[in-house]
Parts: structure tokens; C-alpha cells; sequence
């Protein structure tokens, strides 16, 4: 069972916008931020979002991160089909870094 | 361009040991924390072990304190774990990630290796 908590997945259509919640606690989220991963089958994870709101150079401005007390949120907008994906969030947690379980996005 | 590559990955018996490296180019490895992060078959992500940027901090996950060590080398540029009394439990897919930090405990990952698979098995 993972600290921080996804949903194990996630749907959508070309052009939609999607939402992925990642429920922590004080000690991880409510004290540190987020990052999100994206992860491709038999591919590594490649960093999403760091800051719980930055973008990494490259990465598209459809995807984009918040944060709230503590929960983490990632939304796509103009929902793509290569954007099929695992896609996993994490923080730092007492000198221990949490990841969530993942959600697997589909796009239909 | 930064690239990590990760070696030592292979079938080894309950009890046993191996020894994994990450080999780090294209970007100033002294400067940055580095870490392990495992990925059973099918599962989510795990953090292992991660180590700062002149190894004067490093932490571990519960799951391997004790049995595994986490190490750099600031001349070879490379990363290493240590593994040892290795059980079912640890057979994964070995990452090695570049942190954005120069600290372990904090900063996120913003590159990977493709990663090394440890099989546990009589």
C-alpha cells in the first residue's frame, strides 16, 4: 500500500482535459513538494513536474501541476493519444522519498 | 548529453549479493545527489537509496537498511549499491536517477537510466 494515493486510473478523449489527485498527508505533501513521472511501457520514468507546479524544459505547457494542504493534482489538457501513459506522483516524506501507486491513463 | 547507465543486474540466490554501477556522463556528477529507485515486475515505483553530492548524507529505505550500501565515486563518475542477504522481495528493475538537488532528502529526479534487473531465485 503506497503513502501517497492515486487513482489506478484515469480516461479520457482526444482534445479532453484530465485530472489526477494524489492524497498524502502533512508529513509528505502538507510539508514538501510534488513531483510528478510519466512512465511509458518498458520505458524509465522521465520527471513531469517538480515543485509541485514547474515544468522541466520540454515538456509540454498541457501538462501542469498544483497543490492544495495535502494533495497534489496533475492535469493534461488537449488530451493526446501518446500521452498514454503511467503516470506516478511523489514527495519527500522524513527524509524518504513516497511515491503513489500510479495511474494508468487510457485515452479512448 | 546526460546519460546514466546502469550495469550488474542479474540472477543471484536468496542470501546472495551483487554489486549494480551507474556510469553518469554529460552533466557535472559532483555536483548533484544521486539515487536508486526499484520497480518490481508489473509494480509501481520504490525508492531505495539516495546518497548527496559529496556523499556526506545518504538514506535508505526500511526495506534494504541494513543490507544494502550506496556509494559514489567522484573520479569514476559512477553510482553504486551494494546489495547484500538479497531476498524474493528485492528481484526488480534497478534505476538509477539524477536529483536536481545537491542534498539527498530533497529536490526531485529529473533523469534516469533505463535501468538493471535483479532476478532473486534458487
Amino acid at each position: 500500500q503506497s503513502v501517497l494515493t492515486q487513482p489506478p486510473s484515469v480516461s479520457g478523449t482526444p482534445g479532453q482535459r484530465v485530472t489526477i489527485s494524489c492524497s498524502g498527508s502533512a508529513s509528505n505533501i502538507g510539508n514538501n513538494d510534488v513531483s510528478w513521472y510519466q512512465q511509458f511501457p518498458g520505458k524509465a520514468p522521465k520527471l513531469l513536474i517538480y515543485k509541485s507546479h514547474e515544468r522541466p524544459s520540454g515538456v509540454p505547457d498541457r501538462f501542469s501541476g498544483s497543490k492544495s494542504g495535502t494533495s497534489g493534482s496533475l492535469a493534461i489538457s488537449g488530451l493526446r493519444s501518446e500521452d498514454e501513459a503511467d503516470y506516478y506522483c511523489a514527495a519527500w516524506d522524513d527524509n524518504v522519498q513516497v511515491f503513489g501507486g500510479g495511474t494508468q491513463l487510457t485515452v479512448l | 548529453e546526460v546519460q546514466l547507465e546502469e550495469s550488474g543486474g542479474g540472477l543471484v540466490q536468496p542470501g546472495g549479493s551483487l554489486r549494480l554501477s551507474c556510469a553518469a556522463s554529460g552533466f557535472d556528477f559532483n555536483d548533484f545527489a544521486m539515487h536508486w529507485v526499484r520497480q518490481r515486475p508489473g509494480k509501481g515505483l520504490e525508492w531505495v537509496s539516495g546518497v548527496s553530492w559529496n556523499s556526506g548524507g545518504l538514506g535508505y529505505a526500511d526495506s534494504v537498511k541494513g543490507r544494502f550500501t550506496i556509494s559514489r565515486d567522484r573520479v569514476r563518475k559512477s553510482l553504486y549499491l551494494q546489495m547484500n542477504n538479497l531476498r524474493h522481495e528485492d528481484m526488480a528493475l534497478y534505476y538509477c536517477a539524477k536529483s536536481d538537488s545537491s542534498a539527498w532528502s530533497r529536490g526531485s529526479f529529473d533523469m534516469w537510466g533505463q535501468g538493471t534487473m535483479v532476478t532473486v531465485s534458487s
